[in-house]
């Protein structure tokens, strides 16, 4: 399966509430990032966490990285209608330069 | 931010022409542009590695002669869809990363839609 796997595909939420998406990867990285796609555009840079950092905060988000477990996590606080959009977490393989591989992303809705 | 410019934003074609996007890097220098194709609902994927001055990289899987790449300077690379089909008919994103921090974060363009009828 694909390197930076998403969880949970979809996620339906109240505006207000706060929303958590998942991301696992498979191989040693340099870093990891967040992207956020609105639909038919292209992706906007969240938030990059380095292999060494555990956690990073940038307004109303929250990134998490577990290296022993290959896995991070995107939480996003007081969600507005405006968050609804697709969410990728991005892998900087350490073998792969300046390359990142994408997971298959989270469409996230935030209901008004 | 960085801005990158992608052009088309959309374009409509006839199977068998040729179409080419452009991926510009507005304010800053990119030694390196990838080229990612998206289908409905699903992620991104990479197609090709553009290097400026150099013969582009492509995944497996990518004909290079199909997908032509070019990164002439360190602020264009263009990609040419040739002989167009209505397979070929996708989203097209490039990104592009500033030659000063080469692990840092991606600029995106805004994606060309390419409908081939």
């Amino acid at each position: 399966s694909q390197q930076g796997e998403e969880d949970p595909q979809a996620l339906s939420i109240q505006e207000g509430e706060n929303a958590t998406m998942n991301c696992s990867y498979k191989t040693s990285i340099n870093n990891l990032q967040w992207y956020r796609q609105n639909s038919g555009r292209g992706l906007v840079h969240l938030i990059l966490i380095r292999s060494n950092e555990r956690e990073k905060h940038s307004g109303r988000l929250r990134v998490t990285l577990d290296t022993s477990k290959k896995s991070s996590s995107l939480l996003i606080t007081a969600s507005r209608a405006a968050d609804t959009a697709s969410y990728f977490c991005a892998t900087r393989k350490v073998t792969s330069g300046s390359r990142l591989t994408f997971g298959e992303g989270t469409q996230l809705t935030v209901n008004p | 931010g960085a801005v990158v410019s992608q052009h088309p934003s959309w374009v409509i074609c006839k199977s068998g022409t040729s179409v080419k996007i452009e991926c510009r890097s507005l304010d800053f220098q990119a030694t390196t542009m990838f080229w990612y194709r998206q289908f409905p609902k699903q992620s991104l994927m990479l197609m090709a590695t553009s290097n400026e001055g150099s013969k582009a990289t492509y995944e497996q899987g990518v004909e290079k002669d199909k997908f032509l790449i070019n990164h002439a300077s360190l602020t264009l690379s263009t990609l040419t869809v040739t002989s167009a089909h209505p397979e070929d008919s996708s989203f097209y994103i490039c990104s592009a990363i500033s030659q000063r921090e080469t692990f840092g974060e991606l600029f995106f363009g805004e994606g060309s839609r390419l409908t081939v009828l």
